[in-house]
């Protein structure tokens, strides 16, 4: 089944304790990136990737970094989680841009105290 | 990408089929408009895209206006599982060839609710 999974669905951290959240896909796309939605503000990219090793900051960046090794995953570090990064998280896919059919992740729900 | 207008709320009943408007009066010829969905507790879903012409897929169609200026997202016998948020966007060709934010936006959307 094609699909895009994140690991954990739900992570309670304290402020400083670095955390990774692992995202996952298997529809060979080369298209990666990250969101967080949060009550009023709606979703919002944090970095994404076009391909390997090519990765760009979205529009809210600050605290969180990226990597992409591997066509197929593309984690998420919180090298220093404060509480403003408490927020459900997306990881999204696509074949070639964010302008293609979006594949998204069912959701990462962080609470940092 | 042009803004889009949605309702805030909408309400059907089950196997009646759902009319989901949306405007987008400052769409440019090149834009594509999509419509994606968000399921409680779950990540956000492709429904379906178009330029001009009217579409049908599995899960919806969608009627455009002549002028572009304006479409509807029709679900042809609503079910219970698709009560969700509906959200229309109008995407444009990649703007930024050297970086820069990228992501989608997606507005309040239309909440719709299947009423048994």
């Amino acid at each position: 089944e094609a699909q895009v999974t994140q690991n954990p669905r739900y992570l309670i951290t304290v402020t400083g304790k670095k955390l990774t959240v692992t995202c996952s896909q298997n529809m060979n796309h080369e298209y990666m990136s990250w969101y967080r939605q949060d009550p009023g503000l709606g979703l919002r990219q944090i970095y994404y990737s076009m391909n390997v090793e090519v990765t760009d900051k979205g529009d809210v960046p600050e605290g969180y970094k990226v990597s992409r090794k591997e066509k197929r995953n593309f984690p998420l570090i919180l090298e220093s989680p404060s509480p403003n990064q408490t927020s459900l998280y997306f990881c999204a896919s696509s074949y070639g841009t964010s302008r293609q059919t979006q594949y998204f992740g069912p959701g990462t729900r962080l609470l940092v105290l | 990408d042009a803004k889009t207008t949605q309702p805030n709320s909408m309400e059907s009943n089950e196997e009646e089929p759902v009319h989901l408007p949306c405007n987008h009066s400052t769409i440019s010829g090149t834009d594509y408009i999509h419509w994606y969905r968000q399921l409680p507790s779950q990540g956000p879903e492709y429904v379906i895209h178009g330029l001009t012409s009217n579409v049908n897929n599995r899960m919806a169609s969608l009627a455009i206006a002549e002028d572009r200026k304006s479409s509807t997202l029709i679900l042809h016998r609503a079910t219970l599982r698709d009560a969700a948020v509906y959200y229309c966007i109008c995407l444009g060709p990649r703007r930024h060839s050297g970086g820069g934010a990228d992501g989608l936006t997606f507005g309040k959307g239309t909440h719709l609710i299947i009423q048994p």
